[in-house]
């Protein structure tokens, strides 16, 4: 059973450009969350998707945006990437319900992209 | 204001002692949970225990264990018999609210825990 992917592992860009992430959830689970990590410090969460729609927001601009699809996938954008923007961007999937019928709290995080901007 | 307050950055330990990490929380919501999360030099962050706001029993996972103090808003993390593959960031995390199918987890500053041989 594959745990959460990610994709890239790392990424370089530019100032000014646009990114893509990409993020796969354990099988299974139906909720995807995004956060960011800059260096030491703890993640920051950037928005929730369920349903293929953002369900909750973090203090984020609307240069972040993302997509849930059908299978559950989801992707981060980013346009008008700073160079505040390099992180390390973790995804989490989490189910609603756990295999054992019981409300699941825990989130499985994947190994996460690296972004730095240059 | 800080939801999650972690007052130790760097911690030490010997080899197969136990250890304590500190975690404070804020909230004003009846319902939430606390976290907590290792995370090795490689990056992945790894789930290791979780303790509902409404759970009468503090949670125990294997070496882990959460020592919650409601009236204190207290949720430290206590390892026993500590091993080298011990040495990471932890991070106290939490969400508020019932569960649905959508959280937030907002998480602490974290804490750098070193074994020593």
């Amino acid at each position: 059973d594959a745990g959460v992917t990610q994709s890239p592992t790392h990424l370089i860009k530019t100032r000014g450009q646009q990114v893509t992430l990409r993020c796969s959830p354990k099988s299974g689970h139906d909720t995807v969350s995004w956060y960011q990590q800059a260096l030491g410090q703890g993640p920051q969460f950037i928005f929730q998707y369920y349903e293929e729609e953002e369900r909750q927001r973090g203090n984020f601009p609307d240069r972040f945006s993302g997509h849930q699809f059908p299978n559950y996938s989801s992707e981060l954008n980013v346009n008008a990437l700073l160079l505040g923007d390099s992180a390390l961007y973790l995804c989490a999937s989490s189910p609603l319900i756990s295999t054992t019928g019981t409300v699941s709290y825990e989130q499985y995080f994947g190994p996460g992209t690296r972004l730095t901007v240059t | 204001a800080q939801k999650i307050t972690q007052t130790q950055p760097g911690m030490f330990v010997q080899e197969k002692e136990a250890v304590t990490l500190d975690c404070t929380y804020d909230t004003s919501d009846p319902s939430y949970g606390l976290f907590w999360y290792k995370q090795p030099s490689s990056g992945e962050m790894i789930f290791l225990i979780y303790q509902g706001s409404y759970d009468q029993q503090n949670a125990t996972e294997g070496r882990y264990s959460l020592n919650f103090q409601k009236a204190r808003k207290s949720a430290n993390l206590v390892i026993s018999a500590s091993q080298l593959g011990d040495s990471a960031m932890y991070f106290c995390a939490m969400r508020e609210g019932p569960r649905t199918s959508y959280d937030k987890v907002i998480f602490g500053p974290g804490t750098s825990l070193s074994v020593i041989p």
